[in-house]
């Protein structure tokens, strides 16, 4: 079955970017999606297809996807950004991200 | 106001069955294709099941596939989850999902879930 893999946990300071990778075979050729869950909240989706932001979401969350790997970059980091994110593509079922826990010290 | 509003979660022994319940609302359900989402306590997430709008094409996770059944009635704006010989490592928050029409990958809107725990 297929697999996607982040890192378990990022840290970063304030106002720096943080990077989120997400590996997967071939994942370039699929779309990917992120979202954002704080604890003891409903996931939220921040990225779709790739690079794009549904309505209300910050311009400081970005995406992209190539080769194996899709990333979400968070520019500019604040505190209320702590939280997991879990990546999701489609490879004949729906499959979700191992998860990765930002930090913002 | 898009709403899903999950129910039926609860305690049951392993073995049992369990019927959960999504009611959908401020949208046309009847045009979207809908999930189920688990979450075990402090893990991550994990996809359970797919159905189309209408109904006709279904998918399941391997951990799950002859035990549960999705269903919608499009008349009631509602998606259900036929959950039978249930395990203890089926604990967890169920979550509905709304796949979202501008994207081939992704789930625009979630219910708050339903906590199933399994045990004895």
């Amino acid at each position: 079955s297929y697999e996607l893999t982040q890192p378990p946990s990022v840290s970063v300071s304030p106002g720096q970017t943080a990077s989120i990778t997400c590996s997967g075979d071939k994942l370039g050729d699929k779309s990917a999606c992120w979202y954002q869950q704080k604890p003891g909240q409903s996931p939220v989706l921040v990225i779709y297809e790739d690079t794009k932001r549904p309505s209300g979401i910050s311009e400081r969350f970005s995406g992209s996807n190539s080769g194996n790997t899709a990333t979400l970059t968070i520019s500019g980091t604040q505190a209320m950004d702590e939280a997991d994110y879990y990546c999701q593509a489609w490879d004949s079922s729906y499959v979700f991200g191992t998860g990765t826990k930002v930090t913002v010290l | 106001e898009v709403q899903l509003v999950e129910s039926g979660g609860g305690l049951e022994q392993p073995g049992g069955s369990l019927r959960l319940s999504c009611a959908a609302s401020g949208f046309s359900f009847s045009r979207y294709e809908m999930n189920w989402v688990r979450q075990a306590p402090g893990k991550g997430l994990e996809w359970v099941s797919y159905i189309t709008n209408g109904g006709s094409t279904i998918y399941y996770a391997d951990s799950v596939k002859g035990r549960f059944t999705i269903s919608r009635d499009n008349a009631k704006n509602s998606l259900y989850l036929q959950m039978n010989s249930l395990r203890a490592e089926d604990t967890a928050v169920y979550y509905c999902a709304r796949d979202s029409l501008d994207s081939s990958v992704g789930c625009d809107y979630w219910g708050q879930g339903t906590l199933v725990t399994v045990s004895s």
